[in-house]
C-alpha cells in the first residue's frame, strides 16, 4: 500500500528554522516526484515545488522560490520542507503528495497520493 | 506561469442537483488538468486526470471535460458526501498551480 506520512505539527516564532517531512513507503520512493501544497488558514491550495528523488532534481513556484528548500534522503525515502526563517504568513497546513505520470511523454501527471498534512504555526 | 482562474468561489445546492464548475487556463494546456476534491479537515483527493479521466475508484457521479483553456467538472446527482471543496490543477509545465477552488454547500 502507498503511504506518504507526515510529521507532526510544529508550533514556532518568527525567525525560527524549521524542517518537516514526508516518508514514503508501498512504492519504489526514487522513481516519483514528491511535491509540497500549501494551504493557508481558510484558504485554497497552492503548489510549492517538487523534487525528484531519483537525482535530486527540484523545481519551485516563482512566489515560493528563496523562501524555503526542498530536499530529499532516499536512505530513509524521505521528502523535506525547510525554513530558515519563519515568518508568521508560513502559517498553514502543507501537503506533500507524490507525482503520477499516467501518460508517456511530457505532462501527463497528476497528485495520486497525498500526506496527512503537516500544519505549521509560527506565532510569537 | 500559467494561472488558473475557477468559478464559481462557491454554490449552494441540495441532494440530487447536478453541479458544473469550470476552470479556465491562462494558455493552452491541451488535457493536462486534474480535479481534486478536500474535505474539511482531510488532504485532497484525486478525481479526474487528464481532464476527464476518472480516477480509480472515484464515483461515476464525477465527470470531467474541456480540452486547451476551458474545461468543466461536472458532479451528477449530487450526494451528502459530495459537499466540500473542489480544485482544478494543471500539470501543463512547471509551475503547476491550482485553481482558487469551490467550495459545494448544501
Amino acid at each position: 500500500e502507498v503511504q506518504l506520512v507526515q510529521s507532526g505539527a510544529e508550533v514556532k516564532k518568527p525567525g525560527e528554522s524549521l524542517k518537516i517531512s514526508c516518508m514514503g513507503s508501498g512504492y519504489t520512493f526514487i522513481n516519483y516526484w514528491i511535491g509540497w501544497v500549501r494551504q493557508m488558514p481558510g484558504k485554497g491550495l497552492e503548489w510549492m515545488g517538487i523534487v525528484f528523488p531519483g537525482d535530486s532534481d527540484t523545481r519551485y513556484s516563482p512566489s515560493i522560490q528563496g523562501q524555503v528548500t526542498i530536499s530529499v534522503d532516499t536512505s530513509i525515502t524521505t521528502a523535506y520542507l525547510q525554513w530558515n526563517s519563519l515568518k508568521a504568513s508560513d502559517t498553514g497546513i502543507y501537503y506533500c503528495a507524490r507525482r503520477w505520470k499516467y501518460r508517456d511523454g511530457a505532462a501527463g501527471d497528476a497528485f495520486d497520493y497525498w500526506g496527512q498534512g503537516t500544519l505549521v504555526t509560527v506565532s510569537s | 506561469a500559467i494561472q488558473m482562474t475557477q468559478s464559481p468561489s462557491s454554490l449552494s445546492a441540495s441532494v440530487g442537483d447536478r453541479v458544473t464548475i469550470t476552470c479556465r487556463a491562462s494558455q493552452g494546456i491541451g488535457n493536462d488538468l486534474g480535479w481534486y476534491q478536500q474535505k474539511p479537515g482531510r488532504a485532497p483527493k484525486l478525481l479526474i486526470y487528464g481532464a476527464s479521466s476518472l480516477q480509480s475508484g472515484v464515483s461515476s457521479r464525477f465527470s470531467g471535460s474541456g480540452s486547451g483553456t476551458d474545461f468543466t467538472l461536472t458532479i451528477n446527482s449530487l450526494q451528502p458526501e459530495d459537499f466540500a471543496a473542489y480544485y482544478c490543477l494543471h500539470d501543463y509545465n512547471f509551475p503547476w498551480a491550482f485553481g482558487q477552488g469551490t467550495k459545494v454547500e448544501i
